[in-house]
């Protein structure tokens, strides 16, 4: 059982389009990460949220974590190929440790020229 | 500053043979982390050290698998002997013990038993 899904697993657009990819679970986590993998590299977190409901914005990412902290979701604007990768969100669960940080298996985003 | 150093980044080795990998941490971490990435499984938690003792091991898949962390600036995953469902990459990562958890990964060790 998966205790982090994440959804769509594979996403393919146009540049210049906007996608919004998600992560959820019936767990509670204290704090959500989210990190980006590009080919032949290792994750690099974008962002970490930690309050229901909070909002974060990098540049043309949006990143928002659910009201009862069980879920969490990526909103990216006009979408450049450079946006290319995998988009692998990462929890905590509340009142764990970190090595409870829970990886999902990742969306796999392609935006093609 | 210096990031999660692995190497080697690629290892191509034949069955039975042993593997180590090596890790080192950012400096100030006193976590450091081991996964294994595969396109079925994604990225599993094998082992992870605070302050350089094993805190959890329970994803080390068999006693083939074992990892040491000597000191706060270097840690190696041995397989011995290697088979070839090792077939992964394996990264190393590494983050503050207090705060948000956050983890910053080296770029990995691609590694292929034949």
């Amino acid at each position: 059982t998966q205790l982090l899904e994440q959804s769509p697993q594979f996403l393919s657009i146009q540049e210049g389009e906007n996608l919004t990819v998600y992560c959820n679970s019936s767990s509670v986590f204290s704090s959500l990460q989210w990190y980006r993998q590009e080919p032949g590299e290792g994750p690099v977190l974008l962002v970490t949220v930690v309050t229901g409901g909070e909002v974060k914005k990098l540049k043309r990412l949006t990143f928002q974590f659910g009201d009862a902290r069980k879920d969490s979701s990526l909103h990216i604007t006009a979408a450049q190929p450079g946006d290319t990768g995998l988009y692998l969100c990462a929890g905590v669960k509340y009142g764990g440790s970190q090595g409870n940080l829970i990886f999902g298996k990742g969306t796999k985003l392609s935006v093609k020229p | 500053d210096a990031g999660v150093i692995q190497s080697p980044r690629h290892e191509v080795t034949e069955m039975g043979q042993e593997v180590t990998l090596r890790c080192k941490p950012i400096s100030g971490h006193n976590s450091l982390f081991w996964y294994r990435q595969t396109m079925m499984r994604g990225l599993e938690l094998l082992i992870y050290f605070n302050n350089n003792v094993p805190i959890d091991d329970s994803g080390m898949p068999e006693d083939r698998f074992s990892a040491k962390m000597p000191n706060a600036s270097f840690s190696t995953l041995k397989i011995q002997p290697s088979e070839p469902r090792d077939s992964a990459v394996y990264f190393c990562a590494s983050s503050r013990t207090r705060g948000l958890y956050e983890q910053y990964f080296g770029p990995g060790t691609r590694l292929t038993v034949t």
